[in-house]
């Protein structure tokens, strides 16, 4: 059962748009949203995170909209650039017993932005 | 500070092989975690450690095996490789919980 489900699969945008990639979850357990970053070759790397009692972030050009009721957010990039192309995860983290806590993964969005 | 390192960057094994994913990191962070990178499936975590001698199995666990003697130092070992763990290896460490984790650059591993 795949517990964060993320859409579009794959998305082509033109340089200065506005990409945005979706995640829905199920479990009301999750308290914890980030998103990572994935250039090739290399790791995942943090991006920005909300927790579930804030509707909206921004940091720089990136902004995650909550909507709790609906247990859906998204990621939206601001004036899109190449350099942006990317993999893009979202995710979700819930205590697992005591203090521990498991980081739960969407399929990914591959994001291509053209120049 | 290097971060998360993982040795080796490439590794062909065949079928029935062992080995051992190697990951350290100088973070001095207590939670490391193992992740396995497949095309279309995300990522997905094999096994855990929230400290020195503390692991426990994520989402895949099956046909490996991890152990947490120091906190920089979190191997994983492959039993007896098959083609279907083809796929990139990741760690990935955090200094208290799972929300925040610095990931590592990734061992690719073919079994044939």
């Amino acid at each position: 059962q795949q517990q964060v489900k993320q859409s579009p699969q794959s998305l082509i945008v033109q340089k200065g748009g506005i990409p945005i990639i979706n995640c829905a979850y199920e479990n009301t357990a999750f308290d914890y949203f980030p998103w990572y970053q994935q250039f090739p070759g290399k790791g995942p790397a943090l991006l920005i995170a909300i927790r579930p009692d804030v509707s909206e972030k921004k940091e720089g050009r990136f902004t995650i909209s909550f909507n709790k009721s609906a247990k859906q957010f998204s990621l939206h990039i601001m004036d899109s650039q190449p350099g942006d192309s990317a993999t893009y995860f979202c995710a979700a983290s819930m205590r697992s017993g005591g203090s521990n806590y498991k980081l739960t993964f969407g399929k990914g969005t591959l994001l291509t932005v053209n120049p | 500070n290097a971060g998360v390192t993982q040795t080796p960057k490439f590794q062909v094994l065949k079928t029935g092989q062992s080995m051992t994913l190697q990951c350290a990191q100088d973070m001095n962070h207590e939670y490391m975690s193992w992740y396995r990178q497949d095309p279309g499936m995300g990522l997905r975590l094999i096994h855990y450690s929230v400290g020195a001698g503390i692991t426990d199995q994520g989402e895949v666990p099956n046909g490996y095996n991890v152990s947490r003697s120091t906190t920089e130092d979190f191997p994983l070992r492959l039993l007896s490789a098959a083609p279907s763990q083809t796929s990139v290896y990741f760690c990935a460490s955090s200094a208290d919980s799972a929300y925040e984790q610095y990931f590592g650059p990734g061992t690719r591993l073919t079994v044939t």
